[in-house]
C-alpha cells in the first residue's frame, strides 16, 4: 500500500531563514506523482507542485525549491528567505491508480510551519 | 478555469442526525471529483471518488454515502452522523481520466457533530 511520511509534526523558524521540509513516501509502483499542498488557516488546500516519478530534476519556483531523490524516496520542500506569509500546515502527497484509471492521492500527516516574525 | 464550491461552509449537528455536503463545479465538464476528510490534526484521508454521473467508488467503511446525480454536483451524505464524522470536508476535482493529473480543492466544510 502506499504511505507517505512527514516526520516533522511542527517547525518554527524565524523570518528570512531557510527550512526544509522533509517528505518520504513508499510504492510499489513503478510510475507516479508526487505532490506537495500548503494549507493557510482559512483551510483552502492550494496545489504548489507536481513530479513525475521519472524526472528527478530538481525545481525551482522563486523563494521555493524541491529536492526529489528516488534513491532514498524522498521529495524534500525548501523555503529560502521564509516570510510570515509561508506559515501554514504543508502536505505531501503520492498518487495511485483507481478503479477507473483515475488517480487517487495518499497524502502524509502534514507539517505545521511557522514563521516567526 | 474551473472553480469548486462546498456548502455550507461550516455545520454543527447532533449525534443521530442526517447530513447532506454539496460540492459543485464551474467551468469544467466531465471532472473526476473526490471528497476527502481532514480530522483535527490530521492528514487528508480520501473518503469517495467519481468519474461520472452515477459511478462512485468507496474508500473506507463508513456510514457515509455519496452520490453524483449530475455531471457538476458531488454530494456527501449520511443518514446518522455519528461524533468520529467531525471533521474538515474537501471537494476536490482534477480534468483528466486516463491519466494522472492534478487535483484542486475547494474551500472546505467544517462539520462539528455534538
Amino acid at each position: 500500500a502506499q504511505k507517505v511520511t512527514q516526520a516533522q509534526t511542527e517547525i518554527s523558524v524565524v523570518e528570512k531563514e531557510d527550512v526544509t521540509l522533509d517528505c518520504v513516501y513508499e510504492t510499489r509502483d513503478t510510475t507516479y506523482y508526487l505532490f506537495w499542498y500548503k494549507q493557510p488557516p482559512s483551510g483552502e488546500l492550494v496545489f504548489l507542485i507536481r513530479r513525475n516519478s521519472f524526472d528527478e530534476q530538481n525545481e525551482i519556483s522563486g523563494r521555493y525549491s524541491w529536492n526529489f531523490q528516488k534513491s532514498t524516496s524522498s521529495f524534500n520542500f525548501t523555503i529560502t528567505a521564509s516570510q510570515v506569509v509561508d506559515s501554514a500546515v504543508y502536505f505531501c502527497a503520492l498518487s495511485e491508480v483507481g478503479n477507473f484509471g483515475n488517480e487517487k492521492l495518499t497524502f502524509g500527516t502534514g507539517t505545521r510551519l511557522t514563521i516567526i516574525p | 478555469s474551473q472553480t469548486i464550491h462546498q456548502w455550507p461552509a461550516t455545520l454543527v449537528q447532533p449525534v443521530g442526525s442526517p447530513l447532506s455536503l454539496e460540492c459543485t463545479v464551474e467551468g469544467t465538464s466531465n471532472p473526476n471529483l473526490y471528497w476527502y476528510r481532514q480530522a483535527a490534526g490530521r492528514g487528508l484521508q480520501l473518503l469517495f471518488y467519481s468519474v461520472g454521473i452515477g459511478q462512485i467508488s468507496s474508500e473506507v467503511p463508513q456510514n457515509l454515502s455519496a452520490s453524483r446525480p449530475q455531471d457538476r454536483q458531488f454530494i456527501l451524505s449520511s443518514k446518522k452522523l455519528l461524533l468520529s464524522d467531525s471533521g474538515f470536508y474537501l471537494c476536490a476535482l482534477d480534468l483528466t481520466s486516463g491519466y494522472t493529473d492534478t487535483q484542486y480543492f475547494g474551500p472546505g466544510t467544517r462539520l462539528t457533530v455534538l
